[in-house]
């Protein structure tokens, strides 16, 4: 069974500081989607970030980058020179594409708190 | 391009009362999803509509909660009647189809009491 653990539930930094949040997963196939969202107070979920499990080059945009590595089973999110927007909840999420498409599986998410 | 719409952002209702939600996807997306989500937890899926068919509602608790999604685009979820333990946010998203990236709503927090 497929299953996501962001062992973090929350974490605190000062403003400009560099911050990684981890996300480990477990999954039998070998076709399969990782995803990242933010939920900011305002509470929708907002799409960062999706990656095919054929496709291990890390990925940045802007002050985000991520870090693939099936050896470990772990998609970490690292976002350089932290603002105070950036505040939220980040959720890891998985699906598994190999055997007719499952749902998206999430983690319990990461509260990160980005401090003026 | 508009997003995901919800409707109502909030609800406070009492225990026994029925309650419904109503979704309206992006325009073009075929795959529908409604999912919960408690406190300090992800999201879990509710029920996945291909178009108007209902293709995963093994997560519904079938003897409270009803889901339709007439003509393929907009999607009610109904609860009746509402319990104490259903107070939680719930989330809608949509996607082109389910092998694609979906997008969610603003959710519909809501309160039983």
């Amino acid at each position: 069974a497929q299953k996501v653990t962001q062992a973090q539930t929350e974490i605190s930094v000062v403003e400009k500081e560099d911050v990684t949040l981890d996300c480990v997963y477990e999954t039998r196939d070998t076709t399969y989607y990782l995803f990242w969202y933010k939920q900011p107070p305002s509470g929708e979920l907002v799409f960062l970030i999706r990656r095919n499990s054929f496709d291990e080059q890390n990925e940045i945009s802007g002050r985000y980058s991520w870090n693939f590595q099936k050896s470990t089973s772990s998609f970490n999110f690292t976002i350089t020179a932290s603002q105070v927007v950036d505040s939220a909840v980040y959720f890891c999420a998985l699906s598994e594409a190999g055997s007719g498409n499952t749902p998206l599986v999430f983690g319990k998410g990461t509260r990160l708190s980005v401090i003026a | 391009e508009a997003g995901v719409v919800q409707s109502p952002r909030y609800k406070i209702i009492e225990k026994k009362q029925p309650v419904a939600f109503w979704c309206n996807p992006i325009s073009g997306h075929n795959t529908l999803y409604w999912y919960l989500q408690n406190l300090g937890q992800g999201p879990e899926l509710l029920i996945r509509y291909e178009n108007e068919e209902a293709v995963d509602d093994s997560q519904l608790p079938k003897d409270r909660f009803s889901a339709e999604r007439l003509k393929g685009v907009d999607s009610t979820l109904k609860i009746q009647p509402a319990e104490l333990g259903d107070s939680a946010v719930y989330l809608c998203a949509s996607s082109l189809d389910s092998q694609e990236t979906q997008y969610f709503g603003p959710g519909t927090r809501l309160l039983v009491l």
